[in-house]
């Protein structure tokens, strides 16, 4: 079975750019979340979708930062305008959202994103 | 709202031998679900094992388990017969398993783990 896709891998921006990250997630994964991983720290949730509705946004910055998940599969993440400390590394998940026991998200290899 | 703490920034075991990293939460549910997981430097996050809070038994994958000491809110890893493989960065994660909870993960600042030959 095919992994998590992102692209690209690598961006490199001026601050006040805009740019754009985009996800495929696993054929069949209902849910699929965006996480912000600043280097030396855990990642941390941006949103989740649950197919193509919003469950949880609460952390995205919206004046800058938006997301879609046209048709519930792939997904984009933009910035606009970027600013220095947006300079991370992106991370896609995506899970089947079964019974809780036994949800895993499955990961891809991410984005990284140097603002300069 | 829940916190993942890893003290230990840096790890260093030999191989061959067995290696210890420590995890505590903080958290005011009953019922949850603990996980580690595994970030070499190709970025991508690996799923290396998961606990959940009602299991008293503590959770084993090969050469990987855990102790899971729920009062004391402590998750440690441990990596037996470590191979080089095995340096990563590792994350603590939590997930609530509150009905109607979003699924997401809140990630501890992560363990650098280093293997020497």
């Amino acid at each position: 079975e095919a992994g998590v896709a992102q692209s690209p891998r690598y961006k490199i921006i001026e601050k006040r750019q805009s740019v754009a990250f985009w996800c495929n997630p696993i054929s069949g994964h209902a849910t699929l979340y965006w996480y912000q991983q600043i280097l030396g720290q855990g990642p941390k949730l941006l949103i989740q979708f649950q197919n193509n509705g919003v469950v949880d946004d609460s952390q995205l910055p919206k004046d800058r930062f938006s997301a879609e998940r046209l048709k519930g599969v792939d997904s984009t993440l933009k910035i606009q305008p970027a600013k220095l400390e947006d300079s991370a590394v992106y991370l896609c998940a995506s899970s089947l959202q079964r019974a809780p026991s036994t949800d895993t998200q499955y990961f891809g290899p991410g984005t990284r994103l140097t603002v300069l | 709202a829940q916190t993942v703490t890893q003290s230990q920034p840096e790890m260093s075991v030999q191989e061959a031998e067995t290696v210890t990293l420590s995890c505590t939460y903080d958290t005011s549910e009953s019922d949850y679900y603990l996980f580690w997981y595994k970030q070499p430097p190709s970025r991508q996050m690996i799923l290396v094992i998961r606990q959940e809070a009602y299991k008293q038994q503590n959770a084993t994958e090969n050469r990987f388990s855990v102790n899971f000491q729920k009062a004391a809110k402590s998750f440690s890893l441990k990596i037996s017969d470590s191979q080089l493989g095995d340096a990563a960065m590792y994350f603590c994660a939590y997930r609530s398993a509150q009905r109607g909870s979003a699924r997401q993960l809140t990630f501890g600042s992560g363990t650098q783990l280093t293997v020497l030959p």
